[in-house]
């Protein structure tokens, strides 16, 4: 079945510091792939979403690029900030409208100043 | 425009009393769905509601069970709790049941089982 993948941290970095989030995918077709983010005693928001292959969604300083040909959707922001602190969740949609939303494990980070 | 509302917000119950929490989605939102969060398992899909109807459910025993109104707010129920079921629980609604459309979550309900 489909299954979202990424790295589960904890991650630490220091203020300014470059952020990599890997995710990888494994689907059937061609999903849609989300971020979603998730602050201390909130629930999850959308941090950034792609719906086909090449697209890059951004948002915030954050991006992420559809890539078919790896499975992927890597996020990336060149200089975070102590308020970036928070669980991002990578998320796929499956082709179909009537399956489950699939949500990777989530990645706790944590950013110093 | 309101977001996705949940209450109770916190909740403590007693192993084998049953539990109903609320939901009501962003409006014009049809699509309500649910999920547990806890540290060791993540996030679990239990199930989605759209236009009154389950359209999909997740891998989780009996006792839990929803249903969503003609007004699309939804409720899930949880009977005969275990310890094993306190977990943040999560309502997130959609705008349409596709492959584009991302979800909105409420802060959750925070449930307790002692």
């Amino acid at each position: 079945g489909d299954s979202v993948t990424q790295m589960e941290g904890p991650v630490t970095l220091s203020e300014e510091a470059f952020l990599t989030i890997n995710c990888t995918y494994t689907a059937t077709g061609y999903p849609s792939l989300f971020w979603y983010v998730q602050y201390p005693g909130e629930g999850l928001q959308l941090l950034l979403k792609a719906t086909k292959a090449d697209d890059k969604g951004s948002n915030k300083g954050f991006e992420a690029t559809y890539r078919k040909e790896t499975t992927s959707f890597h996020l990336e922001k060149g200089s975070v900030q102590v308020s970036d602190s928070a669980v991002y969740f990578c998320a796929l949609s499956p082709k179909t409208s009537y399956d489950k939303v699939i949500f990777g494990p989530g990645t706790s980070l944590s950013v110093i100043p | 425009k309101a977001g996705v509302t949940q209450t109770p917000r916190y909740l403590i119950k007693t192993r084998g009393q049953q539990v109903t929490l609320s939901c009501s989605p962003i409006s014009g939102h049809r699509s309500v769905s649910w999920y547990q969060q806890t540290p060791g398992q993540g996030l679990q899909f239990l199930f989605e509601y759209f236009s009154e109807t389950q359209r999909n459910k997740g891998n989780f025993p009996g006792r839990f069970s929803g249903r969503q109104f003609s007004n699309s707010r939804s409720e899930m129920n949880v009977s005969t709790l275990e310890l094993g079921d306190s977990a943040l629980y999560l309502c997130a609604s959609s705008l349409a049941r596709d492959r584009i459309s991302p979800l909105h979550f409420g802060n959750g309900t925070r449930l307790t089982v002692t």
